[in-house]
């Protein structure tokens, strides 16, 4: 059981938007910044998204990110075939004193 | 170009111990925070354990805590693992993360533990 919620799975046709919700609390998303990752089959997970809605350099900006309270999502606009792949949001969690991550979501394009 | 290289991972029985270790080049090593994250077969991601870049502040999960100990040497451009006691919940590809937004990753290195 995951201290940060996410839908197990997304899908979308290619040009479409798709989004993914990360729900937390107080003491995660609440209070502190929101990552998101992006894992392709067979690969490590890349850095998507940092501080809640910043791109490193090279994340094309088809991805974005935000956060309201206690959650923040994921949007992927234009969707492509390259973007299936499972997606993780994070954040440090005051009271546990570590980082927690969603159980992931996997977006498959149709 | 960043890089971090894990190594060290293997076949080990339950109650055993393994070191990881995870070389890093092309940045400043010394000045960045460091972690370890796991991934099970099949599984999602979980943080393992945090340090900063003096060793100042070390973080772990509770499911490791006690078992596992994280450190670095910064004069060698590495960071550590050191797992004992090691259980079949363990198994899991252990990747080195930088920073606080681990913005890199290495490849990971496959730990197994089974009997």
């Amino acid at each position: 059981q995951s201290v940060l919620t996410q839908p197990p799975s997304a899908s979308g046709t290619p040009g479409q938007r798709v989004t993914i919700s990360c729900s937390g609390s107080s003491s995660n998303i609440g209070s502190n910044a929101v990552n998101w990752y992006q894992q392709l089959p067979g690969t490590a997970p890349k850095l998507l998204i940092y501080s809640n809605n910043q791109r490193p350099s090279g994340v094309p900006d088809r991805f974005s990110g935000s956060r309201s309270g206690t959650s923040a999502s994921l949007a992927i606009s234009g969707l492509q075939s390259e973007d299936e792949a499972d997606y993780y949001c994070a954040a440090w969690d005051d009271s546990l004193s570590g980082r927690v991550f969603g159980g992931g979501t996997k977006v498959t394009v149709l | 170009e960043v890089q971090l290289v894990e190594s060290g991972g293997g076949l080990v029985k339950p109650g055993g111990s393994l070191r990881l270790s995870c070389a890093a080049s092309g940045f400043t090593f010394s000045s960045y925070n460091m972690n370890w994250v796991r991934q099970a077969p099949g599984k999602g991601l979980e943080w393992v354990s945090s340090i900063s870049s003096s060793t100042s502040y070390i973080y772990y999960a509770d499911s490791v805590k006690g078992r596992f100990t994280v450190s670095r040497d910064n004069a060698k451009n590495s960071l550590y693992l050191q797992m004992n006691s090691l259980r079949a919940e363990d198994t899991a590809v252990y990747y080195c993360a930088r920073d606080n937004i681990w913005d890199y990753w290495g490849q990971g290195t496959l730990v197994t533990v089974s009997s």
